[in-house]
């Protein structure tokens, strides 16, 4: 079982949208999760991170966080075509662990 | 702030030949990260330093890699001799502090590296 696991995609969603991206982890003992986006030929970029259960919001991005089920979430609102990209998921350990990456395109 | 500079931003070799790139980290940042991403691989961490030490080599796939971080504001990853797997795009980032639950990290435009 991988660390981290994301479905690779591609994920396709219509503008205007919610586009939901999900992530398991295997490590119980993590603490917070980051979500990261990168664009094609570009480098990641941090979106925002969490480290309590429940909802963090950040204008029209919110993660969730089950550490129960240990599952991350990012959920997109208003899918915007400039959205489309890779999303990152990655666990903390004193170092980040990514997943694969989960390739979001929105369609006007 | 210039945010995390690398060099070379593509580079091109044949196989044997002795490869070095090159990061400078955002100031003030005590943490430096070399990661590789590949297609088959992702994105996986070669090694990071704090305060310049090296803290967690375990990534390095071989002992033809290597990682210096002379001074806070320099670090080089070199591969010698390369091979045809090695091609991939090599990422630097930094970050200010890693905790339990930080670890911001700032990742600089990266390296393409072709070896034929």
């Amino acid at each position: 079982q991988k660390e981290v696991e994301q479905n690779s995609g591609p994920l396709s969603v219509p503008e205007g949208a919610i586009a939901s991206l999900n992530c398991t982890y295997s490590d119980r003992g993590s603490q917070s999760f980051f979500w990261y986006r990168q664009y094609s030929g570009k480098s990641p970029e941090l979106i925002m991170f969490i480290y309590s259960n429940g909802d963090k919001e950040d204008g029209r991005f919110t993660a969730q966080l089950n550490k129960a089920s240990q599952y991350v979430s990012l959920l997109i609102r208003d899918s915007q075509p400039s959205d489309s990209a890779t999303y990152l998921c990655a666990v903390n350990r004193g170092k980040l662990i990514f997943g694969q990456g989960t390739e979001l395109s929105v369609k006007p | 702030d210039a945010g995390v500079i690398q060099s070379p931003r593509h580079e091109v070799t044949e196989m044997g030949q002795e490869v070095t790139l090159r990061c400078k980290p955002i100031s003030g940042h005590d943490y430096l990260f070399w990661y590789r991403q590949t297609m088959m691989r992702g994105l996986e961490l070669l090694i990071y330093f704090n305060n310049n030490v090296p803290i967690d080599d375990s990534g390095m796939p071989e002992d033809r890699f290597s990682a210096k971080m002379p001074n806070a504001s320099f670090s080089t990853l070199k591969i010698q001799p390369s091979e045809p797997r090695d091609s991939a795009v090599y990422f630097c980032a930094s970050s200010l502090e890693v905790t339990g639950t930080y670890n911001e990290q700032f990742f600089g435009p990266g390296t393409r590296l072709t070896v034929l």
